[in-house]
């Protein structure tokens, strides 16, 4: 599979901060991203997507950041609140379309 | 809308028994995927479907693992024998084509074998 990596397995921060949670991704042929938050005992849910002819999109308090010459990509929580506790995986559809490959995910703690 | 169905939700067996998955994607979504997510790690994508037909299997332990779509709607994963490495959770997910749109997950089934 690709190889999909987050810098921090786990993240702590206090409700009300902004979250930023970091992922690297290895295949530059990569067009398409998404960020997914996955609840203890449930699916991943889609939060964001990002296609590669962007740089930026922000959907309610997330936003998504994609540097395509370090192949770098980020989530920017705003405010962040108890219920974004969750683990969070980025994934890439390396050169397959659809087919995405998962990072090994980063734990958010929201302190109260 | 109706999110992506599975069942079941849990099941335990023992090595070398067999198992099913089944698994309801949302209505009009084209594309199916199975996923085996391990405690701790990311999805691992086993095999994707587009209609009736396998997209990739490339990761599918194909002498123990099997899936099918045979209508382009539900699908079933089976396992047999099981192994005490298959301990997961299995998660179908669904999206409206293979041409970059977000997959929706169900909750998965999780597996133990012991």
């Amino acid at each position: 599979g690709e190889n999909v990596g987050l810098h921090l397995p786990t993240l702590s921060v206090q409700e009300g901060d902004n979250s930023i949670i970091n992922c690297a991704y290895s295949n530059s042929a990569s067009d398409y991203f998404i960020w997914y938050k996955q609840e203890s005992g449930k699916g991943p849910q889609f939060i964001i997507d990002i296609r590669s002819n962007m740089d930026k999109r922000q959907g309610q308090r997330v936003t998504v950041l994609l540097n395509k010459t370090v192949k770098h990509l980020s989530l920017q929580i705003a405010a962040t609140q108890p219920g974004d506790s969750a683990v969070y995986f980025c994934a890439e559809n390396g050169y397959n379309f659809n087919k995405f490959y998962f990072g090994s995910g980063t734990k958010l703690n929201v302190k109260p | 809308e109706a999110g992506v169905a599975q069942s079941p939700r849990y099941k335990i067996i023992e090595k070398r028994q067999s198992v099913a998955f089944w698994c309801n994607p949302i209505s009009g979504h084209a594309t199916l995927y199975w996923y085996q997510q391990i405690l701790g790690q990311g999805p691992k994508l086993l095999i994707q479907f587009q209609n009736n037909g396998v997209v990739d299997d490339s990761q599918l332990p194909k002498d123990r693992f099997s899936a099918e779509r045979l209508k382009g709607v539900d699908s079933t994963l089976k396992i047999q024998p099981a192994k005490l490495e298959d301990s997961a959770v299995y998660l179908c997910a669904s999206s409206l084509s293979f041409l970059n749109t977000e997959a929706f997950f169900g909750q998965g089934t999780r597996l133990t074998v012991v």
